[in-house]
């Protein structure tokens, strides 16, 4: 079964409208982290927020927001009033304990975002 | 600055050929991992590596192979038993320890059949 799923495969806006990724993850860990992940098309993977799993409140930066819910183990991502430049594979990842003090990862399959002018 | 350095950007391979790709960082981080993208599968684990001259198989770790003879490098090599390798291939690292730590990625190779 797949750690984090990224349902949408590919969704496709005009500038200006609001869009939301969806993320959901599975673990049996009560302590855990979520990651969501940008990568432009020149490949190189970014990071833009983590969230740990015993902090439920919502996040805002700027024209980005992240809804994690611990009952659906959900972790959105919404993109307000969305520019071209937002265009890229949005990533959402899971971090728990792989034992050895070393943390695993789990990258979800990724959704493409296309944001027309 | 520091970072994670990829190279080469691009590397064609001829079949038979056994092919390194470089990964050099310094970030002072302890650990390191290899990933395989292809179109629509995100992101597959290759190997990764908790500390210098450690490493572990991840879920695809046929026909490759790795060393972390330096806490800086961790190459990966494509071997000719890899039949299909054209991939994007990613390289990252991170503290190893402690949940909250993102991973940091280089910025890609790209590998091809001639």
């Amino acid at each position: 079964a797949q750690k984090v799923t990224q349902a949408q495969t590919e969704i496709s806006v005009v500038e200006k409208e609001d869009v939301t990724l969806d993320c959901v993850y599975e673990t049996r860990d009560t302590t855990y982290y979520l990651f969501w992940y940008k990568q432009p098309p020149s490949g190189e993977l970014v990071f833009l927020i983590r969230r740990n799993s015993f902090d439920e409140q919502n996040e805002i930066s700027g024209r980005y927001s992240w809804n994690f819910q611990k009952s659906t183990s959900s972790f959105n991502f919404t993109i307000t009033a969305s520019q071209v430049v937002d265009s890229a594979v949005y990533f959402c990842a899971l971090s728990e304990a792989g034992g050895y003090n070393f943390n695993k990862f789990y990258f979800g399959s990724g959704t493409k975002l296309n944001v027309k002018p | 600055d520091g970072g994670i350095t990829q190279s080469p950007k691009y590397l064609f391979r001829k079949e038979g050929q056994n092919v390194t790709l470089s990964c050099e960082q310094n970030l002072n981080h302890d650990a390191m991992y290899w990933y395989r993208q292809d179109p629509g599968q995100g992101l597959r684990l290759i190997y990764y590596s908790q500390i210098v001259n450690d490493f572990q198989k991840g879920d695809i770790a046929e026909g490759y192979s790795v060393s972390r003879e330096k806490k800086e490098s961790f190459p990966l090599t494509v071997t000719s038993a890899q039949k299909n390798p054209t991939a994007f291939y990613l390289c990252a690292s991170g503290p190893g320890q402690g949940l909250n730590q993102p991973q940091h990625f280089g910025d890609g190779t790209r590998l091809s059949i001639l």
